[in-house]
């Protein structure tokens, strides 16, 4: 049981370049989130998605889109990356949505590491 | 505004002695209070979560209290080791009322602990 696989784990872009971070659950949950951790800040909140061809967005989706075209996969796209969007990115999933202990409340992946020169 | 504040920012402790990390919030209403371990370069782990009935838990050598009254939590941890160097991450959730079960997650900046030898 993997739980919540990120790839690419690093990556690092020019300017202007796109990319799409890809983030695979095993657990059958129905919520997947992208968050971006910068250093002094909590983690914030980019898109989520509460099932299968659901997106919406989150604190902060300025630059970023997403697609759920599988229940198990949440793509996280940038179409033209900016330096400002370097940052470590994580992506959640859970069962209900609601933070809860065990197997169906938040797991998170390990992360991808972006940097945009 | 929803917010999540943690004290001390970072912290030093010689392995073997105890530690407290605390996190005030503003969140309202409150759901439920979590307090994540994140390993450098990993995502975070949850370590425990509370309802607003629960005054503490416990998880090993690991033991978060909160009073809902005051909107104080704390981690308490006993006899640390040279595994506990990490950052503590306090999350708080609230129901978002959007109609689709969602919750908003508010996370504090956390505090990096170091254990010494």
């Amino acid at each position: 049981n993997a739980g919540v696989t990120q790839t690419p784990k690093f990556r690092v872009l020019k300017t202007g370049q796109s990319m799409t971070l890809l983030c695979a659950q095993d657990m059958n949950h129905e919520y997947m989130y992208w968050y971006r951790q910068d250093p002094g800040m909590g983690l914030r909140l980019i898109h989520y998605s509460v099932g299968e061809g659901t997106t919406a967005k989150g604190e902060v989706p300025d630059g970023y889109n997403v697609s759920r075209l599988k229940k198990q996969n949440f793509l996280l796209g940038l179409e033209s990356a900016a330096p400002s969007q370097t940052s470590v990115y994580f992506c959640a999933s859970s069962y209900t949505g609601e933070e809860v202990d065990g197997p169906y409340g938040y797991t998170f992946g390990s992360g991808t590491r972006l940097t945009v020169v | 505004k929803n917010q999540v504040e943690q004290s001390p920012q970072s912290l030093i402790i010689l392995e073997g002695k105890n530690c407290t990390l605390q996190c005030n919030y503003t969140v309202s209403p409150f759901s439920n209070l979590r307090w994540y371990k994140q390993d450098t370069g990993r995502g975070p782990v949850s370590l425990t979560i509370m309802t607003f009935s629960e005054n503490t838990k416990s998880n090993g050598r690991y033991t978060a209290t909160l009073d809902a009254d005051t909107k104080q939590s704390s981690l308490h941890i006993t006899a640390s080791q040279l595994s506990d160097s990490a950052s503590y991450i306090c999350v708080v959730s609230a129901p978002t009322y959007s109609g689709a079960g969602s919750y908003q997650l508010t996370f504090g900046k956390g505090t990096k602990l170091s254990v010494i030898p």
